[in-house]
Parts: structure tokens; C-alpha cells; sequence
């Protein structure tokens, strides 16, 4: 149990083009989902909270209008890169806590890796 | 600041010993303790999780918590080459975000 699936696992845009990158929880329902990126040979940093329903939270130093975050159903999660740069290269990983417990652990999509040239 | 430690590594162990890993929170609230296996390019994979004091065994790994000295830490026993990955220990914040170390790199030694 506690699947989650992301898409797409790769993707190569051009400065300056948008990336849609989609969270689903395949088999339980999820209000709410983690978004976390990963530059090489460094750990994975929070970037916001999707809330179902309402407004993403974000970490501080995480541009809002830049990486838009929708949370429309209790099953996805979408994250957009706006107006990508080559410095948004990175993975990008989607989570969500398996139902249970209020604190009990992500579970992980497989990631997405994203290279702007 | 919140921040989760860890050794960087990379820890070497030969095959078939036990590989220790240590990880170190700040923040004392904190009530929940993961512990995660990436392999290169992945994503990471949930190994053990912990909330109480003491130790907690799961085949080959045990994660082992003392909130009062603010540490966590998995031992693998009986180590495999396919236990060569980075290992991140993972901190549920008071304010439930996640917080992840910085891991340690394991190689198990054939």
C-alpha cells in the first residue's frame, strides 16, 4: 500500500518554457502532499506543502510564482516549473504520508528529472 | 535552525560485517525518526521508522533512538554489496514537515 506515482521520470525544456510535473497517490487518498528537490550529491530540500483544497505552503526562498503548485483532488498533485532556467535543473521528488498516524513516513514517487538547456 | 546531521562518508564495511550509521537532530520536539535508502538516481526508499526510545529490529536493521541525547541511528547487520547507497535519516518536525539529513554514503566491500 501507500503508492505513489509521478510523471513524467524525465524531462529536457528550453529556458524560458513551463513543466508540468504530476503526483498521484495511487492507493489511499492524500490532503496532503510534500514536494522536495535534490541537486547532485546533495539531500533532499523541502520546497513546499500541497494542501487539497487550498493554497500551498511554501519553504522560505521558494519563489510561489515560479513554481506553481495545484492540489485540486485527494489523489493529485501538480507541480509547474514556470519559466524554466537552467538553473532549476534538478530532481524533483513528490511525497505523501502513508494514512495512518499524523506523522507516519513519506512515501516517495520516483522522481522526476528535469534539465533545461 | 532546524537541522538534522550526518556523517558524509563514505563509511566502508567489508561484506557480512555490521555498518553503523549515526544521525543527530536539533530540534528537541520532534517526535518521529525515519531512516531511507537512495540509490543513485532514485528516489529514496523507507527502510525503518521509530518514534519511541529504545531500539526497533526489522530483519537485518535496527534503528535505535534516544530522544534525550537527540539521537538516531540504524545498524545493518550481515552487510550486502546491495546495501551500497546513501543512507538519510529523517526528522518529523514539530510543525509535520520532514526534514532530511544530508546522508551518509555506504559501500559494502565484496
Amino acid at each position: 500500500g501507500a503508492v505513489v506515482s509521478q510523471h513524467p521520470s524525465r524531462v529536457i525544456c528550453k529556458s524560458g518554457t513551463s513543466v508540468k510535473i504530476e503526483c498521484r497517490s495511487l492507493d489511499f487518498q492524500a490532503t496532503t502532499m510534500f514536494w522536495y528537490r535534490q541537486f547532485p550529491k546533495q539531500s533532499l530540500m523541502l520546497m513546499a506543502t500541497s494542501n487539497e483544497g487550498s493554497k500551498a505552503t511554501y519553504e522560505q526562498g521558494v519563489e510561489k510564482d515560479k513554481f506553481l503548485i495545484n492540489h485540486a483532488s485527494l489523489t493529485l498533485s501538480t507541480l509547474t516549473v514556470t519559466s524554466a532556467h537552467p538553473e532549476d535543473s534538478s530532481f524533483y521528488i513528490c511525497s505523501a504520508r502513508a494514512p495512518g498516524r499524523g506523522n507516519s513516513p513519506l512515501h516517495f514517487g520516483n522522481g522526476t528529472r528535469l534539465t533545461v538547456t | 535552525q532546524k537541522e538534522v546531521e550526518q556523517n558524509s562518508g563514505p563509511l566502508s564495511v567489508p561484506e557480512g560485517a555490521i555498518a553503523s550509521l549515526n544521525c543527530t537532530y536539533s530540534d528537541r520536539g520532534s517526535q518521529s525518526f525515519f531512516w531511507y535508502r537512495q540509490y543513485s538516481g532514485k528516489s529514496p526508499e523507507l527502510i525503518m521508522f521509530i518514534y519511541s526510545n529504545g531500539d526497533k529490529e526489522d530483519g537485518r536493521f535496527t534503528a535505535q533512538l534516544n530522544k534525550a541525547s537527540q539521537y538516531v541511528s540504524l545498524l545493518i547487520r550481515d552487510s550486502q554489496p546491495s546495501d551500497s547507497a546513501t543512507y538519510l535519516c529523517a526528522v518529523n518536525d514539530p510543525y509535520d514537515k520532514v526534514i532530511f539529513g544530508p546522508g551518509t554514503s555506504l559501500s559494502v566491500i565484496p
